[in-house]
Parts: C-alpha cells; sequence; structure tokens
C-alpha cells in the first residue's frame, strides 16, 4: 500500500540550529511529493512541492527538502532554525491516478531558545 | 484576498443535532475537499469534489453528506453528531491539475458531547 511516513511526532532543536524534519514514501510510481506547515490555530500552507523538475527544492522561509529516490525519501531542512519555525509540519504525496493527496501523521518542530 | 473562508470557526453539539460547516472559495476552483484533522491522524479526506453538482467519498465519509450546487460553495452536513466526529475540520480547494497545491480555511473546531 501507498503510504507517507514522517519520523518523529516532535522534533526540538536549538534557534540558529539545523532543522532536519524526515519524510520517506512508499510507492511503485515516481510520486509528486509536497511539504505543508500549520501555525497554531491556523490552517496548513504549503511550503515546497516536488515535481520532477529539479530534485532540490527551494521553499518558503528558507526551507528546502531533496528528492532522493534511492531512499525513498523527501526529507526538509532549514539550514538555521528561527523561532517563527515553530509550528507543525506534514509531508504529503500523490502517488496514484486516484489524484487524492497522502498525509504523514505530521511533526511537531519546538524551537528552544 | 479572501481565498477559502470557513464558518463557523468553533461549535459545541450533543450527540444526535445536525448541523452545516460551510465553506467558500473565490479562486475559482474545481476542485474542493474537506478533511478532519485529528491528534497524531495527519489529515484524513471526508469528501471531495471536481466540479459543481460532483461529488465522491474520501477515506472516512461515514456520517457526513456533502453537496457542490456551485464552484464557490461546498457545505459539510453532519447528519446525527456522535462524539467520534470531535475533530477540527478543514475545507480545501486546488486549481485544475493534481499536482497544484491545496489552499485550507482556518479550519472549524467541532466538539461533540
Amino acid at each position: 500500500a501507498q503510504s507517507v511516513t514522517q519520523l518523529g511526532s516532535h522534533v526540538s532543536v536549538s534557534e540558529g540550529a539545523l532543522v532536519l524534519l524526515r519524510c520517506n514514501y512508499s510507492s511503485s510510481v515516481p510520486p509528486y511529493l509536497f511539504w505543508y506547515v500549520q501555525y497554531p490555530n491556523q490552517g496548513l500552507q504549503l511550503l515546497l512541492k516536488y515535481t520532477s523538475a529539479a530534485t532540490l527544492v527551494k521553499g518558503i522561509n528558507g526551507f528546502e527538502a531533496e528528492f532522493k529516490k534511492s531512499e525513498t525519501s523527501f526529507h526538509l531542512t532549514k539550514p538555521s532554525a528561527h523561532m517563527s519555525d515553530a509550528a507543525e509540519y506534514f509531508c504529503a504525496g500523490l502517488m496514484d491516478s486516484n489524484y487524492q493527496l497522502i498525509w504523514g501523521a505530521g511533526t511537531k518542530l519546538i524551537i528552544k531558545p | 484576498n479572501a481565498g477559502v473562508t470557513q464558518t463557523p470557526k468553533f461549535q459545541v453539539l450533543k450527540t444526535g443535532q445536525s448541523m452545516t460547516l460551510q465553506c467558500a472559495q473565490d479562486m475559482n476552483h474545481e476542485y474542493m475537499s474537506w478533511y478532519r484533522q485529528d491528534p497524531g491522524m495527519g489529515l484524513r479526506l471526508i469528501h471531495y469534489s471536481v466540479g459543481a453538482g460532483i461529488t465522491d467519498q474520501g477515506e472516512v465519509p461515514n456520517g457526513y453528506n456533502v453537496s457542490r450546487s456551485t464552484t464557490e460553495d461546498f457545505p459539510l452536513r453532519l447528519l446525527s453528531a456522535a462524539p467520534s466526529q470531535t475533530s477540527v475540520y478543514f475545507c480545501a480547494s486546488r486549481d485544475d491539475g493534481p499536482n497544484s497545491p491545496l489552499h485550507f480555511g482556518n479550519g472549524t473546531r467541532l466538539t461533540v458531547t
């Protein structure tokens, strides 16, 4: 079955440290992959998306993600965390002709001062 | 730009009551959808629509009805509320093309007692 797995329901980093949020997918066909961010009491908004044009995708707020087919991964990174990055992050994939997104469970990013 | 507007923001229902969650978008998107968000479970698709007059079931449709009489509006009806329907509900729309990003409303927090 196709799936999207996010490792770690909570990730805590210090302000200024590297942010790494992990996402792995299971699919027999090349997927479209997305990262969304949800700030408290708000809806989700798109951070970035992979659509096979380039394996390294840059998004908003300094985030980027690299698609690695050999590892079936699409991890999200940011070189230096800021307090305003505290939010929940969702990875999602579009992997078949049903055209419905498959969502990861989400990772809550906590920034320590 | 209003985007996707959901009302109400909060609602408390008693078991067995019915209600309608409203969703409207002003981006002329054909695709609209309803998700529920529960802790640790990511987003689960309830119903979706690919255009006026067309609706289909998602992953968790039981207990919910939808209709799509106009492009702009996509209301979600709870027929007989149950405590298991306590959740945060999000409406989302997107442009044509499955790899177009979803635009989310700010959610309706529903509690069923």
